[in-house]
């Protein structure tokens, strides 16, 4: 069974507009921590933000903020005000114990945004 | 500290021959976790390592790949008698230690792109 799924291989935004990414996991732990990363063309892979299980308040860093729906086991990436630069692939992550603590990815989202 | 460094960045190799990675991970982590990466794919779980002990080799091929961490100097991922199917791109990450806080946030380095001719 998968652990982290990412439904939307490819997502399309205008400049300016929010959107939001969907990540669901699947876990048996009661303590885990959930990560996005975001992968540009250039290849490298930057730590946008991440969420506590335990954390009440939704994560939120700058322009991202993260949909923590415990219930659903969603994870959901929420990017305002959408800048060129956002074009990437993002990738949803969790880390268990159950897990031995390595962090999985999920396949990932490439987003694009329009001018 | 210039963060997790890997080399070579890119490195090409013929069948059969023998692919080293090597990872140094960011000053103060003691966490080191290789990940391989297809083209268009996302990232799967190759190795965990700690200084001179594999935590988690479950992602690991059976044959012909193998990890350290030696308690001087960088990880290394080796690769023996490599095919065309082990043409990919190899992060390594590194974290402060075990657990689900953010303080366990993995910081990738830039990656190795292997190619196997």
């Amino acid at each position: 069974a998968q652990k982290i799924t990412q439904t939307q291989p490819g997502m399309f935004v205008q400049e300016k507009e929010a959107v939001t990414l969907d990540c669901t996991y699947d876990t048996s732990d009661q303590s885990y921590g959930l990560f996005w990363y975001k992968q540009p063309s250039s290849g490298e892979m930057i730590f946008l933000i991440y969420q506590g299980s335990y954390d009440e308040q939704n994560a939120t860093e700058g322009r991202y903020s993260l949909n923590f729906q415990k219930a659903r086991k969603s994870a959901n990436l929420v990017i305002s005000a959408s800048q060129l630069g956002d074009s990437a692939m993002y990738f949803c992550a969790m880390r268990e114990r159950t897990g031995g603590f390595k962090t999985i990815f999920g396949a990932g989202t490439r987003l694009f945004v329009k001018a | 500290n210039a963060g997790v460094m890997q080399n070579p960045r890119h490195l090409v190799r013929r069948r059969g021959q023998e692919a080293r990675l090597r990872c140094s991970p960011m000053k103060g982590h003691s966490h080191v976790y290789w990940y391989r990466q297809l083209p268009e794919e996302g990232l799967k779980f190759m190795v965990y390592l700690q200084k001179e002990n594999i935590i988690d080799e479950s992602g690991m091929p059976k044959e012909r790949f193998s990890a350290e961490f030696p308690k001087e100097g960088p990880s290394i991922l080796r690769i023996q008698q490599v095919v065309r199917g082990d043409s990919a791109a190899y992060f390594c990450a590194s974290s402060l230690g075990q657990g689900q806080s953010g303080a366990n946030v993995l910081t990738f380095g830039a990656g190795s792109r292997l190619t196997v001719l």
